[in-house]
């Protein structure tokens, strides 16, 4: 079956540290992947997304993702985390006629 | 970048009735649009998948008598949950898509919260 798995349902930094959110995906689960994050209460934002142009993919609030077919990886990083930056992050494969989510991770910034 | 709507944001009724919800995409036709129940700290889960002018196809699970879906134009969906039931309360968040899959990404609405008393 297709998924999409997040590794940690929690992860806390401090602010300006090194975040990375880790997100795998079943080889069955064609390369179109993305990394949305939601804020209470609100619907889903497009972070950046991978669609085979480029390994390495930034996307907006300075987060980026790196595609790693070998390790059927698609991990969310930001050098210096910010306050603003906590909330829910997905990752998700688009399969055909749908998108898969992962069961997302809850990112919590320490001041 | 495309907007997606929902209306309403938030809706109080009673066990027994049915409610309605929209979602539109204001400015892009939406060829696709999706449903989805979010529950609390908790993944979106894929209720259904519409095309305009089609019949809604459902996930294994969803009872499509109790969660009507129309997409009865490019830029308009609807879901009916009908006689809602405390158990239907949930975060309910639709999306659209204008074109095929991959590269043609999802917009998402804003989201309505369903409780039902």
């Amino acid at each position: 079956a297709q998924s999409v798995t997040q590794l940690g349902s929690h992860v806390s930094v401090s602010e300006g540290a090194l975040v990375l959110l880790r997100c795998n995906y079943s080889s069955s689960v064609p390369p179109y992947l993305f990394w949305y994050v939601q804020y209470p209460n609100q619907g889903l934002q497009l972070l950046l997304k991978y669609t085979s142009a480029a390994t390495l993919v930034k996307g907006i609030n300075g987060f980026e993702a790196e595609f790693k077919k070998s390790e059927t990886s698609f991990h969310l990083t930001k050098p210096s985390a910010h306050m603003s930056d906590a909330a829910e992050y997905f990752c998700a494969g688009d399969s055909y006629d749908k998108v898969i989510f992962g069961p997302g991770t809850s990112l919590s910034v320490i001041p | 970048g495309a907007v997606v709507s929902q209306h309403p944001s938030w809706v109080i009724c009673k066990s027994g009735t049915s409610v309605k919800i929209e979602c539109r995409s204001l400015d892009f036709q939406a060829t696709t649009m999706f449903w989805y129940r979010q529950f609390p700290k908790q993944s979106l889960m894929l209720m259904a998948t519409s095309n305009e002018g089609s019949k809604a196809t459902y996930e294994q699970g969803v009872e499509k008598d109790k969660f009507l879906i129309n997409h009865a134009s490019l830029t308009l969906s609807t879901l009916t949950v009908t006689s809602a039931h405390p158990e239907d309360s949930s975060f309910y968040i639709c999306s659209a898509r204008g074109g095929g899959r991959g590269t043609s990404e999802q917009y998402f609405g804003p989201g309505t919260r369903l409780t039902v008393t």
